[in-house]
């Protein structure tokens, strides 16, 4: 069974850092690209990032290209994303996500975890 | 980032058929990417339901019922979910998604279906 457990979240003043972790099992953690996709409260669905199998390829969303950096271990079966600069509206249940496919080219978005909540707030 | 424009609501009654659009912005055609297509209900995270390519290039979602089914309206540019028999359990938000380039996803902005 595919799981996918965040953690990291928490409350944060705007300009400061935190780094999300995913722990991923139930498959074979480097044979898929994997992403974080965020949820304001109330809102709807937003694609942050996503890292091909082999750290080969790497996409970020205009909203947050240039602050938050996405990494992974095949090692540690882990996805991190290193978010700085933090700012009010990136308050969101940050998911962890795992994709179909080993490339960032194409592919669903085929299972998720539970997500973890980032609160920025002074 | 291009914007996929999904009506924030629709609704329709047990047993009915629900349509769903996802409309791609003009300068992107919709005949040339897959449109995946996600359910969510309240407190939980997004299920993956299916993609639709063409007749002969689409998936279905582990699980998913084949009530759900996904095409084309290439004349509007956009992409369609297609709810069939519909179900009280089938009330939940949903999510049209494309890759319009590599390393580069895009949401829609979501549809709250209400079954009446």
């Amino acid at each position: 069974e595919v799981q996918l457990v965040e953690s990291g979240g928490g409350l944060v003043q705007p300009g400061r850092s935190l780094r999300l972790s995913c722990a991923a099992s139930g498959f074979t953690f480097d044979d898929y690209a994997m992403h974080w996709v965020r949820q304001a409260p109330g809102k709807g669905l937003e694609w942050v990032s996503g890292i091909s199998w082999n750290s080969g390829s790497i996409g970020y969303a205009d909203s947050v290209k240039g602050r938050f950096t996405i990494s992974r271990d095949n090692a540690k079966n882990s996805l991190y994303l290193q978010m700085n600069s933090l700012r009010a509206e990136d308050t969101a249940l940050y998911y962890c996500a795992k994709d179909e496919s080993l490339t960032m080219v194409q592919g669903a978005i085929d299972y998720w975890g539970q997500g973890t909540l980032v609160t920025v707030s002074s | 980032q291009p914007v996929l424009t999904q009506p924030p609501s629709s609704s329709a009654s047990p047993g009915e058929s629900a349509r769903l659009t996802c409309t791609l912005p003009s300068d992107i055609n919709v005949g040339s990417y897959n449109i995946y297509w996600y359910q969510q209900k309240p407190g939980s995270p997004p299920r993956y339901l299916l993609y639709y390519y063409s007749d002969s290039d689409k998936g279905q979602g582990s699980g998913v019922p084949s009530r759900f089914s996904g095409s084309k309206d290439a004349s509007a540019n956009t992409g369609i979910l297609l709810i069939s028999g519909l179900q009280s359990e089938d009330e939940a938000d949903y999510y049209c998604m494309i890759w319009p380039s590599n390393a580069n996803v895009v949401f829609g902005g979501g549809t709250k279906l209400t079954v009446l």
